[in-house]
């Protein structure tokens, strides 16, 4: 079974300072890593994903992550933090295999920049 | 471009009542089409997912079940609808094995 985890239930962080959402996830095999964000009452929106190549990704909106195998993670950063960015983050994870149509999301960081 | 639509926004049933959300795609063909629930503003719980018409797979035993009339079409039912199926719903689809997008959301609440 795949499943993903997210260490953190909030972050809070000020507003320019840099920012780390973390991820660490459980597959088997290599994995499709992804991000998204959701504000309030509304769907999620899709960030970023790793699917292979450069272990530095980038995404919508200057979010970028960083995959590492050894250490199962795939954490979402960003150098300088906006007031706006403040929402929930869901980090998700899917085995690359054939058949394998679960998307498998931990349970959300809420994510607070603070003025 | 793809898009999704998901209706209604927001619904208020009684204890007992049947129900039934509706999922559309357009843009692309042959998508994977996915229902999520999401409670108390947090983690999502996979539902069911579809690879093609008529073709549902359950992930976890309940009180719903879903149906996939067209290739672009995904319905969520219920025949009677229980205080714990209240939460946020969200529809999805991907394109194989690739990220998926989202619907905005129908939160449920069930009285």
């Amino acid at each position: 079974a795949q499943s993903v985890a997210q260490p953190e239930d909030q972050v809070k962080v000020a507003e320019g300072n840099p920012l780390t959402v973390k991820c660490t996830y459980s597959v088997s095999g290599n994995p499709y890593l992804f991000w998204y964000v959701q504000y309030p009452n509304r769907g999620l929106q899709f960030l970023l994903k790793y699917i292979t190549g450069d272990n530095l990704v980038k995404g919508s909106y200057g979010f970028e992550a960083e995959f590492n195998k050894s250490q199962t993670s795939f954490h979402l950063k960003k150098p300088s933090a906006l007031v706006s960015d403040s929402a929930l983050y869901f980090c998700a994870v899917r085995a690359l295999a054939a058949g394998s149509y679960q998307l498998t999301f931990g349970k959300g960081t809420k994510l607070s920049v603070i003025p | 471009s793809q898009t999704i639509h998901q209706w209604p926004a927001t619904l208020v049933q009684p204890v007992g009542s049947p129900l039934s959300l509706e999922c559309t795609v357009e843009g692309t063909s042959n998508p994977n089409l996915y229902w999520y629930r999401q409670a108390a503003g947090r983690g999502l719980q996979l539902l069911f997912y579809s690879v093609g018409i008529g073709q549902i797979s359950s992930e976890v035993p309940q009180n719903l079940s879903a149906s996939r009339p067209q290739d672009r079409q995904f319905i969520l039912s219920s025949k009677k609808l229980l205080l714990s199926d209240s939460g946020f719903y969200l529809c999805a689809w991907s394109r194989g094995y690739t990220e998926a997008f989202f619907g905005q959301g129908t939160r449920l609440t069930v009285v």
